[in-house]
């Protein structure tokens, strides 16, 4: 089936600094991607619209200069964390999706836990 | 090997039956599930979750059961309606001690159409 993956899984940094995620969709080409972040025992939060191409649809509340989203290529979407603050601390997920011509499918990446101290 | 499973890639139901999606999972570190309903050409948003302490939880039309023995969870609809025609994604977890998803898995999905 198709995979994505995110890279880095895991990354700690010092305040102030930017962190950047990455979101491959290896086998598939994905005209969109999803960026989600999960708040504790919570659901997943959709952060943003990733559309190859073009610039990326924020959700409500979600700062785009705070968070830059660049979809450079169909198998490549990355999420920068700028000026990243401990209360950035979280689980970053991001999704891929399929389209055909009778189908939407959507494929998750395995998550990036960000902790800035 | 799929970690999470979703054995119905779709499902058709008459409006004002029940909908029933089921999810099987594998790994017993799993302590919390989530699931989430997609329509096309949006991002998945969250419905209803449980935690491995319980067996039911219950919010309006929506109802999760978790069989742990079995390591199944199963999403019911009560009444099913044409608005809940999406993809249903189950998503297993276990939680860091900070209360953080790890080992956040996703199911493929199953297709719910509901039948006016």
């Amino acid at each position: 089936g198709a995979v994505v993956s995110q890279h880095p899984s895991r990354v700690i940094c010092k305040s102030g600094t930017s962190v950047k995620i990455e979101c491959r969709s290896l086998d598939f080409q994905a005209t969109t991607m999803f960026w989600y972040r999960q708040f504790p025992k919570k659901s997943l939060m959709l952060m943003a619209t990733s559309n190859e191409g073009s610039k990326a649809t924020y959700e409500q509340g979600v700062e785009k200069d705070k968070f830059l989203i660049n979809h450079a290529s169909l198998t490549l979407s990355t999420l920068t964390v700028t000026s990243a603050h401990p209360e950035d601390s979280s689980f970053y997920i991001c999704s891929a999706t399929l389209q055909t011509t009778s189908t939407d499918t959507q494929y998750f990446g395995p998550g990036t836990r960000l902790t800035v101290l | 090997d799929q970690q999470v499973k979703q054995n119905s890639p779709s499902l058709s139901v008459q409006e004002g039956r029940i909908s029933i999606l089921n999810c099987d999972y594998t790994n017993s570190m799993f302590d919390y599930f989530l699931w989430y309903k997609k329509y096309p050409a949006e991002g998945p948003t969250f419905l209803i979750s449980i935690s491995s302490i319980k067996d039911k939880n219950e919010d309006g039309r929506f109802t999760v059961f978790l069989n742990k023995s079995a390591k199944h969870l199963s999403l019911h609809i009560v009444p099913s309606q044409p608005g809940d025609s999406a993809v249903y994604f189950c998503a297993a977890s276990s939680l860091a001690p900070d209360n953080y998803g790890q080992n956040f898995v996703f199911g493929p999905g199953t297709r719910l159409s509901v039948l006016p």
